[in-house]
């Protein structure tokens, strides 16, 4: 079973809105982690968060991380037409191999 | 390279046929992923190597799936008698390992089996 479940499966809004996408998963981690596909070809790393980490920015991003819920979320500030791509989450589980495990993923559709 | 490098970047293949997917992670990169995506789905992950060794195997779908790792370095995917449910995307990613988790992702084999 997927660890990282993302959701909505599917997000469009206007160019210039903020977008925010979710993740829950269900075991304990080391981290989490954000990735953007284009055109369904390779994924492409944005951002990191560990478990100690409640928030973190990078550039028009924001991710928060809740322990405690499970969760995390991602915001896109001021989106742009080239933000359309699909968002996937990822964790890295504390027991075990360390290994990544995504999420099915959020296809994020900015209209110009 | 500076970057996964994944070959062939298509194959089209008759059902029933052996086929290889190479993948060359990033120089020093110890960890190595391979993840099968099907059309607008997500990731599965198949198999994961630390160096030349694999601790979890638990996704690889079927006994007709292998991978090996030599050298630390170049990973090849095998998928013997191969079946038109094996038709996707093949995604390989490396990363430094330890606490440097972030992956990095090859452009990904398209397997088309006919």
């Amino acid at each position: 079973s997927q660890q990282g479940e993302e959701d909505p499966q599917a997000l469009s809004i206007q160019e210039g809105e903020n977008a925010t996408m979710n993740c829950s998963y269900k075991t304990s981690i080391n981290n989490l982690q954000w990735y953007r596909q284009n055109s369904g070809r390779g994924l492409v790393h944005l951002i990191l968060i560990r478990s100690n980490e409640r928030e973190k920015h990078s550039g028009r991003l924001r991710v928060t991380l809740d322990t405690s819920k499970k969760s995390s979320s991602l915001l896109i500030t001021a989106s742009r037409a080239a933000d359309t791509a699909s968002y996937f989450c990822a964790t890295e589980k504390i027991q075990g191999a360390q290994k990544l495990v995504f999420g099915q993923g959020t296809r994020l559709t900015i209209n110009p | 390279g500076a970057g996964v490098s994944q070959s062939p970047s298509n194959k089209v293949t008759e059902k029933g046929k052996d086929v290889e997917l190479r993948c060359d992670p990033i120089s020093g990169h110890t960890a190595l992923y391979w993840y099968r995506q099907s059309l607008g789905q997500g990731l599965e992950f198949l198999i994961y190597f630390q160096g030349n060794s694999a601790p979890d195997k638990s996704g690889l779908p079927s006994d007709r799936f292998s991978a090996e790792r030599t050298g630390g370095s170049v990973s090849t995917l095998t998928i013997q008698r191969t079946q038109q449910e094996d038709s996707a995307v093949y995604l390989c990613a490396s990363s430094l390992g330890g606490i440097r988790t972030e992956a990095f992702f090859g452009q990904g084999t398209r397997l088309t089996v006919v």
